[in-house]
């Protein structure tokens, strides 16, 4: 069936440091993915996508890798800072276009 | 903000009460999607439509619950005889899909508390 999940459910990073965060998908036919930041009180916000024709696709301080062999995906946000501290998801996008989302890692970032 | 309003943003019931939600996706979005998120989980899909019409619909949206969006504007989620269960926040979100943007846009959520 299909399903995304995610690693680790909170991380805790200096302030500075890069944070990486991990999520496997188990539906191979996926072809397109989504992160999610989700701050407390508020809805997702969209970060970045990604196709399955694609292994890298680099943002502003955010870089979403994805390998297919062996369906894992992961975010990599560059200098954390404290307005990063949030929820991230990893959500697979359907051939209907419904988004099947992942349980969440919470960032936490430490002066 | 993304643009996407829902109201009420609270809501506090009693258990056999109805209630209704209302999502404003951007207006110029054909694609209305709600979902559910509880606490520590991810927002799970409920139902989309395509301008007015309801094009799927999960398994998690029992007959409790209806969803409609009679111009292709706006969109009311109802739940009747409402189960302590059904505690959850509720988000809509829209997407324009004729250009192929899959981006979907979310409002800030009704959180739904039933007693």
């Amino acid at each position: 069936g299909e399903s995304v999940g995610l690693h680790l459910p909170t991380l805790s990073v200096q302030e500075g440091d890069n944070s990486i965060i991990n999520c496997a998908y188990s539906n191979s036919a996926s072809d397109y993915f989504i992160w999610y930041k989700q701050e407390s009180g508020k809805g997702p916000q969209f970060i970045i996508d990604i196709r399955s024709n694609m292994d890298k696709r680099q943002g502003q301080r955010v870089t979403v890798l994805l390998n297919k062999t062996v369906k894992h995906l992961s975010l990599q946000i560059a200098a954390t800072q404290p307005g990063d501290s949030a929820v991230y998801f990893c959500a697979e996008n359907t051939l209907t276009d419904k988004l099947i989302f992942g349980t969440g890692t919470r960032l936490q970032v430490f002066p | 903000d993304t643009g996407v309003s829902q109201d009420p943003r609270h809501k506090i019931t009693k258990r056999g009460q109805n209630v209704t939600f209302r999502c404003d996706p951007i207006s110029e979005h054909n694609r209305l999607y709600w979902y559910r998120q509880t606490l520590g989980q991810g927002p799970e899909f409920l139902t989309y439509f395509q301008n007015e019409a309801q094009l799927e619909k999960s398994r998690l949206l029992s007959d409790r619950f209806s969803a409609e969006r009679p111009k292709g504007s706006f969109s009311t989620l109802e739940i009747q005889r409402t189960e302590q269960g059904d505690s959850a926040m509720y988000l809509c979100a829209s997407s324009l899909s004729d250009r192929g943007d899959y981006e979907q846009y979310f409002g800030p959520g009704t959180r739904l508390t039933v007693t």
